[in-house]
């Protein structure tokens, strides 16, 4: 068990480019989970994928954000045309099938820097 | 839509000494689960205790215990013998017991642990 692994662990980037983020997730988990959190605020839901599925997806995924799980395994969660706004850490979180109470685990998170 | 709320932003407690941090939350659903979250500073988001709303005995692990209050939607986190590793960013969360994967969570207490 080597955790969820998010890469890259920060990223700085001017308004309007576009950047990607990696979570891998630990490998038996079929459920994937991308949080965004703010300074001084907890984490919000953004999107769930179960296997390649993305079952849930909150309005606060605008359309300049998309998430993928091609292959069950890994997901990328894409930014396009960056906004001061989207500066904060976004997390990553897996589960595997189990509903057992410690059986969510995150990741480190990726801080975004949108100057 | 649920909503947390945390309304104390900041708590310190002496060492070895007890500590209460409060929840409320505010729900129209009778299924659900309550989560406390431990963040420590540039570390990963961890889970400390869950309760299942369903349950009438209140949590307990080791040192960290709940009390929980159904009518009241309060569910209020106890820190018992604190411990210098205490220090974090601690999060209330809640979730849906109706099939929905998505975690709701207040802004969080920053405890700090005097020594």
């Amino acid at each position: 068990d080597t955790g969820v692994s998010q890469d890259p662990r920060h990223k700085i980037t001017k308004r309007g480019q576009n950047v990607t983020f990696r979570c891998d997730p630990i490998s038996e988990h079929n459920r994937l989970y991308w949080y965004r959190q703010t300074l001084g605020q907890g984490p919000e839901f953004l999107t769930y994928f179960q296997n390649e599925a993305q079952l849930e997806k909150s309005r606060l995924l605008s359309d300049r954000f998309s998430a993928e799980r091609p292959k069950g395994s890994f997901s990328t969660l894409e930014i396009q045309r960056t906004e001061q706004g989207d500066s904060a850490m976004y997390l990553c979180a897996s589960r595997g099938p189990d509903r057992g109470p410690k059986n969510l685990h995150f990741g480190n998170g990726t801080r975004l820097t949108v100057t | 839509a649920q909503t947390v709320t945390q309304s104390q932003p900041e708590m310190s407690v002496q060492e070895a000494e007890t500590v209460t941090l409060s929840c409320t939350y505010d729900t129209s659903e009778s299924d659900y689960y309550l989560f406390w979250y431990k963040q420590p500073p540039s570390r990963q988001m961890i889970l400390v205790i869950r309760q299942e709303a369903y349950k009438q005995q209140n949590a307990t692990e080791n040192r960290f215990s709940v009390n929980f209050q159904k009518a009241a939607k309060s569910f209020s986190l106890k820190i018992s013998d604190s411990q210098l590793g205490d220090a974090a960013m601690y999060f209330c969360a809640y979730r849906s017991g109706f099939g929905n994967e998505k975690l709701t969570f207040g802004t969080g207490t920053r405890l700090t642990i005097i020594p």
